[in-house]
């Protein structure tokens, strides 16, 4: 069945140090979703990619969908203890409308 | 944040009993999800809505109902309450279904079942 795999499942960063985190499916993507959960909280959207080789900015979070629309990348350039919590890629082309989600990847970040 | 509200935020009961909980949007939006998560499986679907009294199945639906008598409110029922189902519940809400929109989900309920 569908399902997109989320690596690292768990990255430890010093604060001020970039991170990434990779997301790749075995199937290709309709598009893509990104979602934030800080701990204790619930996940939050933070983008969508829907074409092929696009990129995205937001403030230090840079999205990448591949040209293939089979992997995706989000990058953290410059850590911040705010960003602390479980990032998840989405295949948001459920064939029930859902979302089908990574296991994520969580960052913790060390002032 | 978009107009979800989850009750109750917490609870703990025992293994046999019914538990219902409930999730509430303002948004009038068409789509409401229910979700799981537990360590190790990031987020699974449960049940779905796309409209009053139009419910399907998820991914883990057995031992759940749900139903949905108002666009405002879904319930989701445990009729009889396993160890199996303690998690964490998360509600979620879409104006469009397949995968166009964002979803946006609720505080969550934290459900402990002894």
């Amino acid at each position: 069945g569908q399902q997109v795999m989320q690596i690292p499942q768990y990255q430890h960063v010093q604060e001020g140090e970039d991170f990434t985190t990779y997301c790749n499916s075995s199937t290709t993507l309709s598009n893509i979703q990104w979602y934030k959960q800080r701990p204790g909280g619930h996940p939050v959207f933070l983008i969508q990619l829907v074409k092929s080789g696009e990129v995205k900015k937001q403030k230090r979070l840079t999205f990448q969908f591949g040209e293939a629309k089979k992997n995706s990348s989000l990058h953290i350039t410059a850590t911040q203890t705010t960003d602390v919590g479980t990032y998840f890629c989405v295949d948001s082309r459920g064939s029930q409308g859902n979302l089908i989600f990574g296991k994520g990847t969580k960052l913790s970040v060390k002032p | 944040d978009a107009g979800i509200t989850q009750s109750p935020r917490h609870k703990v009961t025992e293994t046999g009993t019914p538990v219902t909980l409930r999730c509430h949007q303002t948004e009038n939006h068409r789509y409401m999800y229910w979700y799981r998560q537990d360590p190790g499986h990031g987020l699974r679907l449960i049940h779905y809505s796309y409209g009053v009294k139009d419910t399907d199945k998820g991914e883990v639906s057995d031992g759940y109902s749900v139903s949905r008598s108002k666009t405002e409110d879904f319930l989701l029922t445990l009729e009889s309450a396993t160890s199996s189902q303690t998690s964490v519940y998360f509600c979620a809400i879409s104006g469009i279904g397949f995968g166009n929109q964002p979803q946006h989900f609720g505080d969550g309920t934290r459900l402990s079942i002894l």
